[in-house]
């Protein structure tokens, strides 16, 4: 079984509805991320966790809102998805500071298609 | 901040021969880290090599080394003996310890001629 699961791996959602994609770790990791790639763009972060109690926005929060329900599962919501929030999103992992500690770990990716 | 710039959207290599994917970057901590991943068609991210910026000596995985120039701030990726599953969108990405977050590169796009 993958480290960090993510579901769906697909999902085509119509404009203005309510979509949540869901992670979970078995790493034992404290720190999460959700991260949006667009061609071209690379990856961009849009929410990040340290910890439970630990929700901070990323460089593109607006639109997305996030859960950490518990130590190993971190949820993003799109509360109303539009058009341009079409693009393959991706969970992570990593352990914390340190060099052998700062390595991410990510989930096969959900690809997300708003219509 | 930190800022990540990978200016090869694209690139080619013949099947057995050397490529370099270019980095730059910019961070104004002393303590960070960078690293390449590889996306291949599956989407999975993986990590192909990482370098602590207090090293001095270049990162080596196998076909996969790095000339890393603190000064520049310049960190690119040698694949030697390229193969077919080299193939991929490759990242740069840079971590530091005062800003505590991975930033990516736009990744380049490597094509592997047989």
């Amino acid at each position: 079984d993958a480290d960090v699961t993510q579901t769906p791996r697909n999902r085509i959602t119509k404009t203005g509805k309510r979509i949540m994609l869901e992670c979970s770790q078995t790493k034992g990791h404290d720190r999460m991320y959700w991260y949006r790639q667009d061609p071209g763009l690379g990856l961009r972060l849009i929410y990040y966790s340290f910890d439970v109690k630990d929700i901070n926005k990323g460089e593109i929060s607006d639109g997305y809102s996030v859960s950490r329900q518990a130590q190993a599962k971190f949820s993003l919501s799109l509360e109303s998805a539009i058009p341009n929030q079409t693009a393959l999103y991706f969970c992570a992992t990593s352990e914390g500071q340190g060099a052998a500690n700062t390595e991410a770990f990510f989930g096969q990716g959900t690809r997300l298609t708003v219509v | 901040a930190q800022t990540v710039t990978q200016s090869q959207p694209e690139m080619s290599v013949q099947e057995a021969e050397t490529v370099t994917l270019s980095c730059t970057y910019d961070t104004s901590e002393s303590d960070y880290y960078l690293f390449w991943y590889k996306q291949p068609p599956s989407r999975q991210m993986i990590l192909v090599i990482r370098q602590e910026a207090y090293k001095q000596q270049n990162a080596t995985e196998n076909r996969f080394s790095v000339n890393f120039q603190k000064a520049a701030k310049s960190f690119s990726l040698k694949i030697s003996d390229s193969q077919l599953g080299d193939a991929a969108m490759y990242f740069c990405a840079c971590y530091s310890g005062g800003y505590q977050k991975v930033t990516f590169g736009t990744g380049t796009k490597l094509q592997v001629i047989p």
